[in-house]
């Protein structure tokens, strides 16, 4: 059971957009709509923030979406703000074998 | 408002089992799947397995034979036993809620475990 694969940082001015990728295979990612994305800030307990692929939880942010196509999710920020610097992590489904795998984990940094 | 509180041993030698709970407040117990995740120092995420209220559970593949998952409905408890842990066990452990599929709502405070000799 891999680890989905994200980059390890991506960074971007205050305001501007960033997307962050996350990429499985046809038997995780490709093969649900089971996506999820978590904040985290340091010794904090990760923050879910998209659902099933591209829904928000209540209280979350608008500027956070996500999407996906193919074997690759993808989770865009928009409008970054100071307090949206943490690690973010995605997820999948991965079928009843391996039930659920997390992504590698990409720091964002806010310039 | 939900909350998750686990509590457990946080110093551990090798060969010797890894044991938390973690206690379920307000909302239901008995609509979800229960997990347990667990995060190395400086590293991500990983998934150990859940369980139901049914008692039925799913446990990462890599860990599968360590791992035991229970609960106790009358106390909205689950608990986690990982045996003959190494230092590789080493983590913060999480329980969460898992919404609808593999969608973790509500996370424990996380607790430190350390194995070392």
């Amino acid at each position: 059971q891999s680890a989905l694969t994200q980059p390890a940082s991506v960074s971007g001015s205050h305001g501007q957009s960033i997307t962050i990728s996350c990429t499985g295979t046809s038997s995780d990612v490709g093969g649900y709509n089971f996506v999820s994305w978590y904040q985290q800030h340091p010794g904090r307990a990760p923050k879910l923030l998209i659902y099933d692929v591209n829904n928000r939880p209540s209280g979350v942010s608008n500027r956070f979406s996500g999407s996906k196509s193919g074997n690759t999710a993808s989770l865009t920020i928009s409008g970054l703000q100071a307090e949206d610097e943490a690690d973010y992590y995605c997820s999948s489904f991965a079928g009843s074998s391996n039930h659920n795998v997390f992504g590698s984990g990409t720091k964002v940094t806010v310039l | 408002q939900v909350q998750l509180q686990q509590w457990g041993a946080g110093l551990l030698k090798p060969s010797e089992t890894l044991s938390l709970t973690c206690g379920v407040y307000g909302g239901s117990f008995a609509d979800y799947y229960w997990s347990w995740i667990r995060q190395p120092p400086g590293k991500g995420l990983e998934w150990i397995g859940d369980i139901n209220q049914s008692g039925n559970t799913n446990n990462n593949p890599s860990l599968k034979s360590r791992v035991t998952i229970s609960m106790d409905t009358s106390k909205n408890q689950f608990s986690l036993t990982l045996s003959s842990v190494t230092a590789a066990d080493t983590a913060v452990y999480y329980c969460a809620r898992e919404y609808a599929v593999a969608n973790f709502d509500y996370w424990g405070q996380g607790t430190l475990v350390t194995v070392s000799s």
